[in-house]
C-alpha cells in the first residue's frame, strides 16, 4: 500500500515569495492534516479536512496560509507571502476516518527554508 | 487545551541497555495517548496508541508503554535498545480532532 506522497522534498525562498505544497493521501483516507514542525519542536496542526471539507483551522495563519482539498483526495497548502519563521517542515498525514484513536499516517514532509 | 511534557530532550543510551522516555500530559477528561518516531528526514510513525483497556500497551520494535492515570504518565520503554533506535521520539494526546505532540526526546544509541 503507498505511503502519504508529498513534494516537494525540499524548498528555498526569499522571504515575501510564494510557496505551495502538495499532498496526496493513502487511498480511502478521508481525513488529511497538515502539520508545521519547526525545528527543535513537535509538529502543530495547521488545518485538517474531512473529505472536502474543513473540521479545524484554528491554529492556521488565515492572513497568509490557504489550504484546500478539492474533490476529497489530494491537497495544497499556500503560503503567500513566506517569513522568515514560516522555515520549518511541512507534515502532511491521513487517516481512514476523523474518529479520535485512528492512527495518522505521516508523509515525509516539505523541508522550506525561508531566507 | 491538553498539553504534553516529555520531561528529557535527550537520552545518551549504549547498545543492548534498557530504556525509559517519560511522558506527562495534562486532563481532566479520557485522552488517546500516542508515541510516534520520527528517523532523520523522514516523517512520523506510530509506535503505539493507547485507547481504552490494558495499561500496558505493546508497539513495534519491541517498545510498550504503560499508561498510569492516577500520575497522567504514558513512559516508552524498551528492554534493550539497537543503534538502530537512534531518532527523535515525540508523545502525542488527542483529546479531540487534533495531535497535540510534545518536544520530542533524542535518543541516541552508542556502541
Amino acid at each position: 500500500e503507498a505511503g502519504v506522497a508529498q513534494s516537494p522534498r525540499y524548498k528555498i525562498i526569499e522571504k515575501r515569495q510564494s510557496v505551495a505544497f502538495w499532498c496526496n493521501p493513502i487511498s480511502g483516507h478521508a481525513t488529511l492534516y497538515w502539520y508545521q514542525q519547526i525545528l527543535g519542536q513537535g509538529p502543530k496542526l495547521l488545518i485538517q479536512f474531512q473529505n472536502n471539507g474543513v473540521v479545524d483551522d484554528s491554529q492556521l495563519p488565515k492572513d497568509r496560509f490557504s489550504a484546500e482539498r478539492l474533490k476529497g483526495v489530494d491537497s495544497t497548502l499556500k503560503i503567500q507571502p513566506a517569513k522568515l519563521e514560516d522555515s520549518a517542515v511541512y507534515l502532511c498525514a491521513s487517516s481512514l476516518s476523523i474518529g479520535g484513536g485512528e492512527t495518522q499516517y505521516f508523509g515525509p514532509g516539505t523541508r522550506l527554508l525561508v531566507l | 487545551a491538553q498539553s504534553v511534557t516529555q520531561l528529557d530532550s535527550q537520552v545518551p543510551v549504549f547498545e543492548e541497555a534498557p530504556v525509559e522516555l517519560r511522558c506527562n500530559y495534562s486532563s481532566s477528561v479520557s485522552v488517546y495517548l500516542f508515541w510516534y518516531v520520527q528517523y532523520p528526514n523522514q516523517g512520523l510513525q506510530l509506535l503505539l496508541k493507547y485507547l481504552s483497556g490494558s495499561t500496558l500497551v505493546k508497539g513495534i520494535n519491541g517498545f510498550e508503554a504503560e499508561f498510569n492515570k492516577s500520575q497522567t504518565s504514558f513512559h516508552l520503554r524498551k528492554p534493550s535498545v539497537h543503534i538502530s533506535d537512534t531518532a527523535e521520539y515525540f508523545c502525542a494526546v488527542r483529546p479531540g480532532y487534533a495531535l497535540n505532540f510534545g518536544k520530542g526526546t533524542s535518543l541516541l544509541v552508542t556502541p
